[in-house]
């Protein structure tokens, strides 16, 4: 069954540093999205994606944030330069279309010290 | 303004005792779409039903059910003979004219053998 892939599953990094998240999408959905779930709390959309460009972004993606499809498969969350509070898990996900589920990945937990 | 309400943030049953849980949703369009995701202590987020807005038969996959009712704004989740393998948090979203899924605040189910 296909799915969407996350690497890695954690990522610990200093407060400062630049991180990549990566998401394979599964292969003939066309849009993507990054939620974040800060521990024990709901669920936050980050950004959609749609035909190389956003196509929607929330409050919480900032300058600091940015996304890119660099090839035909991947899906990427760049956050610049990470503070404490961007600790959470970031869940990349993907759908056919804009209004049919959306399937998530496992997630990546991110730390930042 | 968009918004889903989990009312219930904890319910404990036991094994075999039938659970409902609630999902208020609020929406200015008439075009919308109405999910339930599971997340379970491993942590991921996996889809369970969709529903959109012109479709108000309940829908039925095995326990679990779904009763919505536009006129109350409802869209609650029955698991019949709940398991231990039940036990995660729940969430309701909801899809309207936007990209984004908009999370309820989830609800942890606790199922005691």
């Amino acid at each position: 069954e296909p799915e969407v892939t996350q690497t890695p599953s954690h990522q610990v990094t200093q407060m400062g540093q630049e991180v990549i998240l990566r998401c394979v999408p599964i292969s003939n959905h066309l849009y993507f999205y990054w939620y974040r779930q800060i521990l024990g709390q709901k669920v936050e959309f980050l950004v959609s994606f749609y035909n190389n460009e956003i196509s929607e972004k929330s409050e919480i993606f900032d300058d600091q944030f940015s996304v890119e499809r660099p090839d035909g498969s991947n899906f990427t969350l760049k956050i610049r330069s990470t503070k404490l509070e961007d600790s959470a898990m970031y869940f990349c996900a993907s759908s056919v279309r804009p209004n049919t589920e959306a399937f998530f990945g496992q997630g990546t937990r991110l730390t930042v010290v | 303004a968009q918004k889903v309400t989990q009312a219930q943030t904890e319910i404990s049953v036991v094994e075999k005792e039938d659970v409902t849980l609630d999902c208020v949703y609020e929406t200015r369009d008439t075009t919308y779409y109405l999910f339930w995701y599971k997340q379970p202590p491993s942590g991921e987020l996996v889809f369970l039903i969709r529903r959109n807005s012109f479709d108000e038969q309940n829908e039925i996959s095995g326990r679990y059910s779904w009763n919505f009712q536009k006129s109350t704004s409802s869209f609650n989740f029955t698991i019949t003979a709940s398991q231990v393998v039940d036990s995660a948090v729940y969430f309701c979203a909801l899809r309207d004219s936007n990209y984004q899924l908009i999370w309820g605040a989830g609800t942890k189910l606790i199922i005691k053998p």
